[in-house]
């Protein structure tokens, strides 16, 4: 099993560009995330889903959004990219029951807006 | 609305000695977990609890959720060097079930 994958792993992009992070995951999770890593800041919930063809805010949903048209992938847009998105963007994803919620999470993609 | 927050932000430990850190939330929770990020990583889960006042163990690693489910605690005994990494913890309520919110972590460093 390849458990959580993220597609790009490393991006550099300049102010205004767009681009869209991909997570997939082959452990047919009902919940998908979309979180970011800033230094001193923790994880931050930017979107999530609790399953196919539905998305939902999180703490830090501006600038952003999401797709979920499979179960197995979630996708995150960045339309006009700012230096205030520079950051690690982990996705993760979890059975969400109340006994198992364990999230499982990608790599990361290390992304930097110029 | 929700807020997580950690202490102590940084812990340096000697080898050997034993460290607690502490997970404190503004509402009641539902569940807490907790993960452990190494450095260049990605965060691993390590537990979750979800009863008032459970205890858990994982060896040298004692897991505790308070009674009023607003805080949490990890203590680690008899630290080595592979316990390097900051530690988070993550919780959700009833109003927000499996939406979970991190709290800063508690980045570890361990001194031979």
């Amino acid at each position: 099993n390849a458990g959580v994958t993220q597609t790009p792993k490393f991006r550099v992009l300049k102010t205004g560009q767009s681009m869209t992070l991909l997570c997939a995951q082959d452990m047919n999770h009902e919940y998908m995330y979309w979180y970011r890593q800033d230094p001193g800041m923790g994880l931050r919930l930017i979107h999530y889903s609790v399953g196919e063809g539905t998305t939902a805010k999180g703490e830090v949903p501006d600038g952003y959004n999401v797709s979920r048209l499979k179960k197995q992938n979630f996708l995150l847009g960045l339309e006009s990219a700012a230096p205030s998105q520079t950051s690690v963007y982990f996705c993760a994803s979890s059975y969400a029951t109340r006994n198992t919620g364990e999230l499982f999470f990608g790599e990361g993609s290390r992304l930097t807006v110029l | 609305g929700q807020q997580v927050m950690q202490i102590p932000q940084y812990q340096h430990v000697q080898e050997g000695e034993d460290f607690t850190t502490y997970c404190n939330s503004s509402t009641t929770l539902s569940n807490i977990q907790w993960y452990k990020q190494r450095p260049g990583g990605h965060p691993v889960f390590l537990i979750q609890l979800v009863k008032s006042g459970e205890v858990k163990k994982q060896k040298r690693l004692t897991f505790q959720f308070g009674e009023a489910k607003k805080n949490s605690s990890l203590h680690i005994t008899a630290t080595q060097t592979t316990d390097v990494g900051t530690y988070f913890c993550a919780g959700d309520t009833t109003d927000s079930w499996g939406k979970f919110q991190f709290g800063a972590g508690t980045q570890v460093v361990v001194t031979p």
